[in-house]
């Protein structure tokens, strides 16, 4: 079955203590995303990527970091998270990207509570 | 800046139509989005429009007017489980695969 599955589904952490939530795909993608969504903004991009090894930031991406080091993974860390980081988090994979229909698909969110 | 309204509530009768509007400012076009979001889960994609007019997919139909900054997402014959969150989305056109999202519509159908 195609899809995105993200680790873990939910998490309550304490400021400070690192953290990585994963996220893999089995389409064989090449663009990859992490959105973050709070009530009343919507989903905000934190970071992409176009491609093994290249990321580039997304409209948030103050206190997070991503690496591409396999085409199907595209793990999220934070370093130092802060309770301004609790939210939902998605990850989303495109098969491509502005050549036509390029729908997202996105993995199931990740709940994350700093305290 | 890079701005997309959509309302933040609509209500909605059983077997009426509903149309959901979407205006958008951003730093070029690549594409507008829909994608419906029901409660506590993923978002799912509804509708793509790049060039201007209707797109119509069963009871889902999309409209985009690039000149006006301005979309539409119509839904006809209205059933409970269309009670969802729809997400206005654009592609801008800066390069990469930046994506940005208006808050999103939330849509309760009554019976």
């Amino acid at each position: 079955e195609a899809q995105v599955t993200q680790n873990p589904r939910y998490l309550i952490t304490v400021t400070g203590k690192k953290l990585t939530v994963t996220c893999s795909q089995n389409m064989n993608h090449e663009y990859m995303s992490w959105y973050r969504q709070d009530p009343g903004l919507g989903l905000r991009q934190i970071y992409y990527s176009m491609n093994v090894e290249v990321t580039d930031k997304g409209d948030v991406p103050e206190g997070y970091k991503v690496s591409r080091k396999e085409k199907r993974n595209f793990p999220l860390i934070l370093e130092s998270p802060s309770p301004n980081q609790t939210s939902l988090y998605f990850c989303a994979s495109s098969s491509h990207w502005g050549a036509g229909e390029d729908e997202q698909y996105f993995g199931p969110g990740t709940r994350l509570t700093v305290t | 800046g890079q701005n997309i309204d959509q309302p933040t509530e609509m209500t909605a009768t059983e077997g009426a139509i509903v149309q959901i509007n979407c205006t958008y400012q951003t730093s070029g076009f690549n594409g507008l989005f829909w994608y419906q979001q029901h409660a506590g889960e993923a978002p799912t994609f509804l509708s793509y429009n790049v060039l201007d007019g209707l797109e119509e997919k069963g009871r889902f139909s999309s409209f985009l007017s690039r000149s006006k900054g301005y979309s539409y997402l119509l839904l006809k014959e209205l059933q409970m489980k269309d009670s969802a969150s729809y997400l206005c989305a654009v592609s801008p056109n800066t390069g990469g695969f930046k994506t940005i999202f208006g808050a999103g519509t939330r849509l309760f159908v009554k019976a």
